[in-house]
């Protein structure tokens, strides 16, 4: 258990509208991530963060924005809700004493 | 160059038999390859690991096979059981951008009883 907790678990939204999905961890990991999963394609990912308001852009970030304001919270937004951002959204963190990452439980999203 | 391909995109096995996975690469950079496995409604978990400074890696019943001449590895499941049915992904990272994984995609996996 690396101490994530991701919120919400399950949403239904429909087009067009804002939702954040939220992940927090309680170890003060430095590297946070934001991955979506879909059958076919794995784990793409999204943002990163690699500390508090420093983020950067993965393979897939386009209609996705994040914020870092501190250390335990990393937020990803959907600023206008789309059929194809329907997924499971994991969050990830890296320990800092190596390569590996953890995983979140995932976030359901259906967009109607 | 980044990618990283997995093979076979799903497989069924015997139960006691030996289930392959592969996983081939073309960044020559890369030095870590770590294998994960995923169960349904739940986030991947790291199975095993690999640097290539070694050809094989065992924890269990689960061996990770390095080729580095050929870019490929492989993970090896022995005795496969049915609780081992789940998704597999292989994985590769360079330091020193090891922040970043990539990810093959995946393997569904299911051992028959």
């Amino acid at each position: 258990d690396a101490g994530i907790t991701q919120s919400p678990r399950h949403k239904v939204t429909e087009t067009g509208t804002p939702v954040t999905l939220r992940c927090h961890q309680t170890e003060n990991h430095r590297y946070m991530y934001w991955y979506r999963q879909d059958p076919g394609h794995g784990l793409r990912l999204i943002h990163y963060s690699y500390g508090v308001k420093d983020t950067d852009k993965g393979e897939v970030s386009d209609g996705y924005s994040v914020s870092r304001s501190k250390t335990e919270d990393f937020l990803l937004t959907l600023e206008s809700a789309t059929s194809s951002q329907t997924s499971v959204y994991f969050c990830a963190i890296r320990r800092g004493d190596g390569n590996t990452i953890y995983f979140g439980e995932g976030s359901w999203l259906t967009v109607v | 160059q980044q990618q990283v391909k997995q093979s076979p995109q799903s497989l069924i096995v015997q139960k006691g038999g030996i289930s392959i996975i592969n996983c081939a690469y073309e960044n020559t950079a890369f030095d870590y390859f770590p294998w994960y496995q995923q169960f349904p409604g739940k986030g991947p978990a790291l199975l095993i690991a690999i640097r290539p400074d070694v050809s094989e890696k065992k924890e269990g019943r689960f061996t990770i096979s390095f080729n580095k001449s050929a870019k490929q590895f492989s993970l090896h499941i022995m005795d496969s059981q049915p609780g081992d049915s789940a998704t597999y992904f292989c994985a590769a990272s360079s330091l020193p951008s090891n922040y970043q994984l990539i990810w093959g995609a995946g393997t569904k996996l299911i051992i028959k009883p």
